[in-house]
């Protein structure tokens, strides 16, 4: 089973500033099957990118992925207030199909 | 635009099956591209995908380990929803359950979540 490991835990910035979120995987990736959500509180977690670096239809392109095999960072260009929630990266892999980090809390400085 | 509705108890007592259903409009449980999937998410698990139903010229159901000998994903046509159903339920089991379309090997649209408890 692949283990995703994000960091830091709790990022604290302000709007205008650059946010680069780290996930790590204990093997490499399966054809780089990374996926990054955004969840607010009380509310579902959103797809933001699938594919390591593919935006879902009417994302922002202040957000970007990146990274292939174990290391992968999610990136927002300038932060928007509406920016501030949790983070996580998830993978799939033949079994147990599909696994998701612990999060990153992103909140305001 | 697609949307999924769930329904279900809150409060499931334990050893009993907690069963919740999704109503899937905008979309069919049978389409050929979709994965219709069961996720929970609780502060000591974080988010764990449970397993999901798809139709690829017949019907495949895949569980994760952690709950394969206990739970039951099933579609149903007529209604155009899946359900969950999972036996044999302890506190651990606590959480809030959500369904889920799966494409790009990611989930792309969720349903609004059912906080389940269980307790006698």
């Amino acid at each position: 089973e692949v283990v995703l490991t994000q960091s830091p835990g709790t990022l604290s910035l302000s709007p205008g500033e650059r946010a680069t979120l780290s996930c790590r995987a204990s093997q490499s990736v399966f054809n780089n099957l990374l996926a990054w959500y955004q969840q607010k509180p009380g509310q579902a977690p959103r797809l933001l990118i699938h594919d390591a670096s593919i935006r879902t239809t009417g994302i922002p392109d202040r957000f970007s992925g990146s990274g292939s095999g174990t290391d992968f960072t999610l990136t927002i260009s300038r932060l928007e207030p509406e920016d501030f929630a949790v983070y996580y990266c998830q993978q799939y892999e033949t079994s147990p199909m599909f696994t998701f980090g612990q999060g990153t809390k992103l909140e305001i400085k | 635009q697609v949307q999924l509705q769930q329904s279900g108890p809150g409060l499931v007592k334990p050893s009993q099956t907690l069963s919740l259903t999704c109503v899937i409009s905008g979309d069919s449980v049978s389409s050929n591209t979709f994965a219709w999937n069961w996720i929970r998410q609780s502060p000591s698990r974080g988010l764990e995908w449970l397993g999901r139903t798809y139709y690829r010229s017949k019907w495949y159901n895949e569980y994760a380990v952690s709950v394969r000998s206990r739970i039951i994903i099933s579609p149903d046509t007529s209604r155009n929803q899946f359900s969950l159903h999972l036996n044999s339920v302890t506190p651990e089991d606590k959480a809030v359950y959500y369904c889920g379309r799966g494409q790009h090997n990611a989930i792309d649209v969720w349903g609004q979540g059912t906080t389940v408890t269980v307790s006698s």
